[in-house]
């Protein structure tokens, strides 16, 4: 079965500091594939990112970054020098091979204060 | 292309009533879905389509029925609602996955779904 836990439920910050939202995830496959999404307050879904178990580099985007680690089961999202335009909820999901279902934590809610 | 759409946005329904929540999308994806959104739980997957003509059930199915006629439509019908399935449903697709490669999944806009 897999899993995702995102423990921290509420984040808030000012304007311009950085922020981690941390993603651990359970899952007996070897190979998997690990998504977050943003959901504005607008309530849509946006897809940010796709990482595969294989590839273990860093990635960055602009303000977004993340850092998957096997050894430790997490892919840590950080938004750098936040704005308040980032404030949403953010989701980290897991898919497994062969498996196109989707399994997603519970979410984070971002709070950016000007 | 106007990408995954849904029907209707707020829908309000009494215990007992039945009604089907419309999802198609124009991208020619195999795969579709549907998941509930509920406060502190993430979205939690009903049923999925890999094809039209192919169905099976997610995490949280009972209460719930679909079809797959066509690639385009992937309707989700209640058929006798209980204020437990007060929620916000979404709909997704995407491709199929391909050796070494998951798609990730377009989202609807969402129905937000209150049963008295």
């Amino acid at each position: 079965a897999q899993k995702v836990t995102q423990a921290q439920t509420e984040i808030s910050v000012v304007e311009k500091e950085d922020v981690t939202l941390d993603c651990v995830y359970e899952t007996r496959d070897t190979t998997y594939y690990l998504f977050w999404y943003k959901q504005p307050p607008s309530g849509e879904l946006v897809f940010l990112i796709r990482r595969n178990s294989f590839d273990e580099q860093n990635e960055i985007s602009g303000r977004y970054s993340w850092n998957f680690q096997k050894s430790t089961s997490s892919f840590n999202f950080t938004i750098t020098a936040s704005q308040v335009v980032d404030s949403a909820v953010y989701f980290c999901a897991l898919s497994g091979n062969n498996d196109y279902k989707l399994s997603f934590g519970a979410g984070t809610t971002v709070t950016v204060r000007a | 292309n106007a990408g995954v759409t849904q029907t209707p946005k707020f829908q309000v329904l009494k215990t007992g009533q039945s009604m089907t929540l419309q999802c198609a999308q124009d991208m020619n994806h195999e795969y579709m879905s549907w998941y509930r959104q509920d406060p502190g739980m993430g979205l939690r997957l009903i049923h999925y389509s890999v094809g039209a003509g192919i169905t099976d059930q997610g995490e949280v199915p009972n209460g719930y029925n679909v079809s797959r006629s066509t690639t385009e439509d992937f309707p989700l019908r209640l058929l006798s609602a209980a204020p437990s399935q007060t929620s916000v449903y979404f709909c997704a697709s995407s491709y199929t996955q391909l050796e070494g490669m998951s798609y990730e999944q377009y989202f609807g806009p969402g129905t937000r779904l209150t049963v008295t």
